[in-house]
């Protein structure tokens, strides 16, 4: 399969635990971006790297939260001390810079839930 | 903030029928994009209309977009059950090509069989 993974599909996790969600885009492709959904929303823009470089981080909800991606190729994003706001649909998609288009191809998602 | 708005927020249409999705956005465009959500899953990229272009097919959708009104239109033919999924409008977060996109709440559509 040649698009956009992201593991764990679900997670659920206690109030106060740290969970990391990992995403491998497309190979080729040296944009990544981090959205998360709640529930009737569309999808809200966290963080976004070309290639390792973080380009955006001021829209991370809080300081609980921060994305990695060491080596240009997959990315984690790291939620420390959840809480049930937290829970959520967390979408990764990528895309190749060319030209001004920016079509971008989404991952299946991570559901979080935080009980 | 959201910069896209749908309307309607959910349509309900008998399989045959056109669907006709709307899009008002706040700030100038390079481009406007439309995607589909089936239920909890990730999104698939429709189509992509340049700020220049007034419409554009693809298959069963036309998109329309009209700058002057900030709004854009997205219709699908001919209904297939299969079509039952939430769409969205996306345009970009910042005036410079493939940047992060904004999404609105979205048009929830049912098509029944």
């Amino acid at each position: 399969d040649t698009g956009v993974s992201q593991d764990p599909r679900h997670k659920i996790t206690k109030r106060g635990q740290n969970v990391t969600f990992r995403c491998d885009p497309i190979s080729e492709h040296n944009r990544l971006y981090w959205y998360r959904q709640t529930l009737g929303q569309g999808p809200e823009f966290l963080t976004y790297f070309q290639n390792e470089a973080q380009l955006e981080k001021s829209r991370l909800l809080s300081d609980r939260f921060s994305a990695e991606r060491p080596k240009g190729s997959f990315s984690t994003l790291e939620i420390q001390r959840t809480e049930q706001g937290d829970s959520a649909m967390y979408l990764c998609a990528s895309s190749l810079v060319w030209g001004t288009d920016n079509e971008q191809f989404f991952g299946p998602g991570t559901r979080l839930t935080v009980l | 903030s959201q910069q896209g708005e749908e309307d309607p927020q959910a349509l309900s249409i008998q399989e045959g029928e056109n669907a006709t999705m709307n899009c008002s956005y706040k700030t100038s465009i390079n481009n406007l994009q439309w995607y589909r959500q089936n239920s909890g899953r990730g999104l698939v990229h429709l189509i992509l209309i340049r700020s220049n272009e007034r419409e554009k097919h693809s298959g069963r959708l036309r998109v329309t977009l009209d700058t002057s009104k900030k709004s854009s239109s997205l219709l699908i033919t001919a209904s297939r059950a299969a079509d039952t999924a939430s769409y969205f409008c996306a345009t970009a977060l910042f005036n410079s090509g493939n940047t992060p996109l904004v999404f609105g709440k979205g048009t929830r559509l049912s098509v029944i069989a």
